[in-house]
């Protein structure tokens, strides 16, 4: 099993630019989350998913939208990219809500 | 509004010494998590703690959740350097599926 992987691993964003953050998990995951971490700060949730086709927001959804169409894919999309979203991007999934997540390898996000 | 407070935010010791990180948080939860972090890395699970008086155990690492008092602690025994880290503990907020409520982290740094 490859677990949780995302791509890319980093990119540079210009102001105002859109781009989409990829999320695959390949372990039969129900659940799966998208968080944010900021320089010397813990995690902070911004959307998660219980299923395919079925999303609610976290802590911080503000200026990102998510979809799930299949068990195995959660994208993560920025529109309008602003320099409050430079930060490191990490998904996570797991079976069942309560059990441990996953975390994918981030993806480092800079907007300038 | 759950909150998550580690301390102390940063340590440096020495090899061989004992110390404990505490993780405390606002609201009634049973499942309390210990995740590590390498820096420019991933989390990794280390801890699942699902009940009140938990304790797991793994080489130089234990951990406890005493529901009551809302209280976490993860001690360290006879450090070794490969054990420096930023240790998250993180709380489910309830249901299992909105996500995780991280600490802020304590970075940990074993000098020889």
């Amino acid at each position: 099993n490859a677990g949780v992987t995302q791509t890319p691993k980093f990119r540079i964003l210009k102001i105002g630019q859109s781009m989409t953050l990829q999320c695959t998990q390949d372990m039969n995951h129900n659940y799966m989350y998208w968080y944010r971490q900021d320089p010397g700060m813990g995690l902070k949730l911004i959307y998660y998913s219980v299923g395919a086709g079925i999303t609610d927001k976290g802590e911080v959804p503000n200026g990102y939208n998510v979809s799930r169409s299949t068990t195995e894919d959660f994208p993560l999309r920025l529109e309008l990219a602003a320099p409050s979203q430079t930060s490191v991007y990490f998904c996570a999934s797991s079976y069942l809500g309560q059990d441990e997540q996953y975390f994918g390898p981030g993806t480092r996000l800079t907007v300038t | 509004e759950l909150k998550v407070e580690q301390n102390p935010l940063f340590l440096s010791m020495q090899e061989g010494k004992n110390y404990t990180i505490y993780c405390n948080y606002s609201t009634t939860s049973d499942r309390l998590y210990w995740y590590r972090q390498d820096p420019g890395k991933s989390l990794e699970s280390l801890f699942v703690l699902l009940s009140n008086g938990a304790v797991k155990q793994e080489g130089r690492l234990m951990a406890s959740l005493d529901t009551k008092a809302r209280l976490s602690t993860l001690h360290i025994t006879a450090a070794v350097h490969d054990l420096s880290a930023t240790y998250f503990c993180a709380v489910d907020g309830g249901g299992g599926a909105d996500g995780l409520t991280f600490g802020k982290g304590t970075h940990l740094i074993i000098q020889p």
